[in-house]
C-alpha cells in the first residue's frame, strides 16, 4: 500500500451496536494490511494482520476484517461492541520498501 | 518471550537540548522502526534500521538520526529540540526479511517526550 485512508474520524455507538469501521488503501503491489488498537494510555497492540490467503481475517477480541480487492478497503467489523472497545484504531499498510503506512486513525467512542 | 522496550517512559527537556531514545526489540527481530505521534499528525513513520543499516526514512529534517547496534537495539536521537517535537514516540520490532518482507510488527510502549 502507498496510502491508506480512514475517513471515519471520530464514531460513537451505543453497547452491543454493530461496528464498522472504514479504510482504503492505494494499490502497491503485495499487500500487507494490519488494523491495530491503541486503548487509552496505553502501546498500541495488533487487532489483525492479512498477508494473503482468505480475504476473512479474524483477529483479537472478536474483530474481524475483510480485504476486498475490487474496493481497495479492508474494513474492520465487530458485530457486539463493548463499553472496553473504546480506544483508536488505527489501519495500517505495507508500503514502499516495507515501510509500514498509518492511517489517520478512528476514536471510537461506546456509550455505556 | 519479552516484547519491545522503550526507555525512558518519559522525558521532559528544554528546548535547544538534545535527547537520546533507546529501544530493545524482540529477540531475533533485526528490524526497528521508530514513528512519531502526534495528536495533529497521527503517526509518522521516521526511520527503519535492519542489520545495522539505516533501510529507509521518513521525511523528518535531519536533526532526527538513529542506529542500530549489533544486537538489534536501536536508539534515536533529536538534536536542537524544538517545542513541536514534543510528542510520543514508539519503536516497533518486525521479523523482516532481508528483502523487506514484514512478518509480524510489535510496538513498544514509547517514550513521551515533553520539551519546554
Amino acid at each position: 500500500a502507498q496510502s491508506v485512508s480512514q475517513h471515519n474520524h471520530h464514531v460513537i455507538l451505543s453497547e452491543a451496536a454493530s461496528l464498522e469501521l472504514g479504510c482504503n488503501y492505494s494499490y502497491g503491489g503485495t499487500v500487507n494490511l494490519f488494523w491495530y488498537v491503541q486503548y487509552p494510555g496505553q502501546h498500541l497492540q495488533l487487532l489483525l494482520k492479512y498477508f494473503s490467503g482468505d480475504p476473512l481475517v479474524k483477529g483479537i477480541k472478536g474483530f474481524e476484517a475483510e480485504f476486498i480487492k475490487s474496493k481497495f478497503s479492508f474494513n474492520l467489523r465487530k458485530p457486539s461492541v463493548q463499553w472496553s472497545d473504546t480506544a483508536e484504531y488505527f489501519c495500517a499498510g505495507v508500503g514502499s520498501a516495507s515501510k509500514i503506512i498509518f492511517g489517520s486513525g478512528t476514536r471510537l467512542s461506546i456509550r455505556p | 518471550k519479552a516484547g519491545v522496550t522503550q526507555t525512558p517512559r518519559y522525558l521532559i527537556k528544554t528546548r535547544g537540548q538534545q535527547v537520546t531514545l533507546s529501544c530493545s526489540p524482540i529477540s531475533g527481530h533485526r528490524s526497528v522502526s521508530w514513528y512519531q505521534q502526534t495528536p495533529g499528525q497521527g503517526l509518522q513513520f521516521l526511520f527503519e534500521y535492519f542489520s545495522e543499516t539505516q533501510r529507509n526514512k521518513g521525511n523528518f529534517p535531519g536533526r532526527f538520526s538513529g542506529r542500530q547496534f549489533s544486537n538489534s537495539r536501536s536508539e534515536m536521537n533529536v538534536s536542537t529540540l524544538e517545542l513541536g517535537d514534543s510528542a510520543l514516540y514508539l519503536c516497533a520490532s518486525s521479523l523482516s526479511g532481508e528483502r523487506g518482507q514484514m512478518y509480524g510488527y510489535t510496538f513498544g510502549s514509547g517514550t513521551r517526550l515533553t520539551v519546554v
